[in-house]
Parts: structure tokens; sequence; C-alpha cells
């Protein structure tokens, strides 16, 4: 079975650019999840995504936005790149929404802002 | 204080020792904890979930839960090299259903 899938896998932009990071959840699981991991600190929460809708959003500001497809496939989108946006950026996916369960993390897009 | 607390570690065991990773949450009510483990430049693979207190063995692994100290441990018995890497405790907070809270992790290092 295919894991969770994300493209690019390293991004290089300046500040000021807008960036779209791209995720594959496991066939069947509807619900995605993206966190960001900077270098140094742990990972972040940053959007929940489950049969199309956003569910939660963490502590990040407007610029960070994303969408989920029919398909259960998701984008990320970061607008007007700041250098403190440098981090490794991983979608996870689950079979549902609920408080138990389990998710599995994709290999991550590294993104670098110059 | 951080939501989710682990010792940054290093951790160093010995090959076939038995290495002890803990993990302490502040929500009392949460629900559901994982572990994961995240090799350098990699992303974080899911070792176990623990959901209820005591003990889930899996392997080598065994997860130890306990609600009331609000503490989550893994156990790895049989250290290998291969286990060197670093543990990631996250917990799904009530009310926030389905976000997880991570822990920093504790670099684990398994020594010849």
């Amino acid at each position: 079975e295919a894991g969770v899938t994300q493209s690019p896998t390293h991004l290089i932009k300046t500040r000021g650019q807008q960036v779209t990071l791209r995720c594959s959840p496991i066939s069947g699981h509807t619900s995605v999840y993206w966190y960001q991991q900077a270098l140094g600190l742990g990972l972040q929460f940053l959007l929940w995504y489950d049969e199309g809708e956003e569910r939660n959003r963490g502590n990040f500001p407007p610029r960070f936005s994303g969408r989920q497809f029919p398909n259960y496939s998701s984008e990320l989108n970061v607008n007007a790149l700041e250098l403190e946006d440098s981090a490794l950026y991983l979608c996870a996916s689950s079979l549902a929404g609920g408080p138990h369960n389990e998710q599995f993390f994709g290999p991550g897009t590294r993104l670098t802002v110059l | 204080q951080k939501e989710v607390e682990q010792n940054s570690g290093p951790l160093s065991v010995p090959e076939g020792a038995i290495a002890s990773l803990n993990c302490t949450y502040s929500d009392r009510v949460s629900q559901s904890f994982f572990w994961y483990r995240q090799y350098s430049g990699k992303s974080p693979e899911l070792i176990m979930s623990i959901y209820s207190n005591g003990d889930k063995e899996d392997g080598r692994f065994t997860a130890q839960l306990n609600k009331a100290s609000q503490y989550v441990s893994l156990l790895i018995r049989d250290s290998q090299p291969s286990d060197s890497a670093t543990y990631l405790c996250a917990v799904n907070p009530t009310g926030t259903a389905s976000k997880l809270t991570f822990g920093t992790g504790t670099r684990l290092q398994v020594t010849l």
C-alpha cells in the first residue's frame, strides 16, 4: 500500500514569494493534516482538512492557507514568504477525524526561504 | 508549562539494553497518545499508539500510560544501533479533535 506522498521534495524561494505544496493521502484516508517543523523546534500543527472542509487551524497567520480536493489530496499555500518560514512541511493522513485516529506522515517538503 | 514535555537528551544506552523514554502532558483529559520515531532529515514514523491506562506491547516496544500521573513512556528492549533516532511523543488534546500536539523529542543514541 502506498504511503502519503508529497511534492516537491525541496524548494528554494526568496522573501515575498508564494509557494504551493502538495500532498496525496494514503488510499482510503479522508483526513489530511499539515505540520511545520522548523529547525530545532518541534512539530507545529498548521491545518486539518476532512471531506473537503477545513476542520481546525493552528496558530499561524492567514498567509498560510490550503484546500482539500474531492480526491482527498491537499495543497498548502504560503504567501508573502518570510525567512522564518524555512522549515520542513509535513503532511499526514488518517482514516477519520476522531480523537483516536492514527496519523501517518509523508516524507515532507523542505522549504528554504532566502 | 509546555503542553507536552520530553527530556531532549541525548539518552545514551548500550546495545542490548532497555531504553526508557518519558513524556508528560498538561491536559488532564487528553485521550490518545502516540510515539513517533524520526531519523535525522526524515519524517516521523508512527511506532505505537495507546489510549488506555496500562501497558501495550508490540515487538520490542512497550508503551505505558498513566493518566492519573499524566505520564506516558516508551520502553525499547534489546536496543539496536538502528534505534538511534529522535522519539517524539504526541498527544491528542480533548476539544481539538485530531490535531496532535508534539513534544520536542528525545534523542536516543544506542552505542556499540
